[in-house]
Order: C-alpha cells, then structure tokens, then sequence
C-alpha cells in the first residue's frame, strides 16, 4: 500500500519558518494536501493542489511538491500555529486517499 | 455544516450506523469522505462516495465490512459498519470533498465510536 511520511515533530520559535516534510514515491506526480489539527478540533485545509490556499488561510502557509518529497512552510510562525499537521495524497493506483504520519509543531 | 450522528458504544462483532447530515450547502454538489482518527492517533481515511453514489472507494483493511451510502435528497451520508472490531474504536468524521481537487474542505465535528464488551 502506497504510505507518506513525515517528520513526528517539528519544533520552531515565534517569527521563524516551520518547514515539514511529507516523503512518498513519486508524491510529486499526485497531488498534495495539508490539514492543520488542534487538540479536540475537527482538520482544517490549509493548503490542496500541492500549492493552492483555500480561502481565509493566512499567505504565511506555503506549500510546493517535487520528486518524491512535499513540504509545507510557515513563515512568521505564530502560537496559534502550534497544532498537528497531515498531508494527505490520492492513489489513482490503488483508489485510495492516504494520510501522512502527521507532525506535531511546536512553537517554542 | 456537516453535523455526524450515531456512534456510541457497541460491543465486538456488532453493527452501527453513521450519519452524516448535511446543511447549508447541497450535498449531490460534492463528493464525500469518511475519516476516522482513533485516540491519541494520526487520520485515517475510510471510505469514498461520488456524487450521485458512485463509484465507492474503501481502505484495504476495512473491505467488506464498511458500506458507505447517502441519500441526496436528504442531504445525508452514511457509513454502515459490521463485524466491529476494538480496533475500530475512533472518532468517525465526514468530510467534503470538492470535484477535482483530491482534498477535504469542509469537515464535521465526529461522532465517537468504541467498540467494548
């Protein structure tokens, strides 16, 4: 089965650019999407078609894909970006949506 | 909104019935996805539904004993679950999925399933 993974945790200071990773094969031929998740709440799109934000997702979340590797960056990092980050990619092989490991950040 | 109902306590082997009401948007415009996250877990995806009830996509682990389904008309989705296991114990969330874009963008709040004797 196809897997994406990423980094458990990321750790970053107030202002500064949170980077995290989500690793699969050939990622960069599908394409990518991030949710935020904050403890006890429901995901939130942050970023789909690899780079696009939906509507009212602040300019500091940014996403690009190639190879095998997605990221999303915040920059300017705030504390209330502090939560669990997923991507999340459709295999066309196998009709199946896949999730990332997710990674906890933490704005220190 | 997407308000999910029906999870509860159930105990090992037996049957429950999700549903996923839909408002404030028509539900036949989008296709749907259920997402469950057991505790202190990652998301997993679940199932897929088209826009006018097919086709139907399953994760591997789950084939045969999930069925998802919805009626347009009534704006609802629903996710019929048998043969329930402890490992099935999650927060069950429905999800939007706008044609074309592969994501979710609009989530409801879960509906809790444990599956205990």
């Amino acid at each position: 089965s196809y897997e994406l993974t990423q980094p458990p945790s990321v750790s970053v200071s107030p202002g500064q650019t949170a980077s995290i990773t989500c690793s699969g094969d050939n990622l960069g031929e599908k394409f990518t999407c991030w949710y935020q998740q904050k403890p006890g709440q429901s995901p939130v799109l942050v970023i789909y078609q690899d780079v696009k934000r939906p509507s009212g997702i602040p300019e500091r979340f940014f996403g690009y894909s190639s190879g095998n590797t997605a990221t999303l960056t915040i920059s300017g990092t705030q504390a209330m970006d502090e939560a669990d980050y997923y991507c999340q990619a459709w295999d066309s092989r196998t009709k199946s949506t896949v999730f990332g490991t997710g990674t906890k950040v933490t704005v220190l | 909104q997407l308000v999910e109902s029906g999870g509860g306590l159930v105990q090992p082997g037996g049957s429950l019935r999700l549903s996923c009401e839909a408002s404030g948007f028509t539900l036949s415009s989008y296709e749907m996805n259920w997402v469950r996250q057991a505790p202190g877990k990652g998301l997993e995806w679940v199932s897929y539904v088209g826009r006018s009830g097919s086709p139907t996509y399953y994760a591997d682990s789950l084939k045969g004993r999930f069925s998802i389904s919805r009626d347009n008309a009534k704006n609802s989705l629903y996710l019929q679950m048998n043969s329930l296991r402890a490992e099935d114990t999650a927060v069950y969330f429905c999800a939007r999925e706008t044609t074309g874009t592969n994501s979710c963008d609009f989530w409801g709040q879960g509906t809790l399933v444990t599956v205990s004797s």
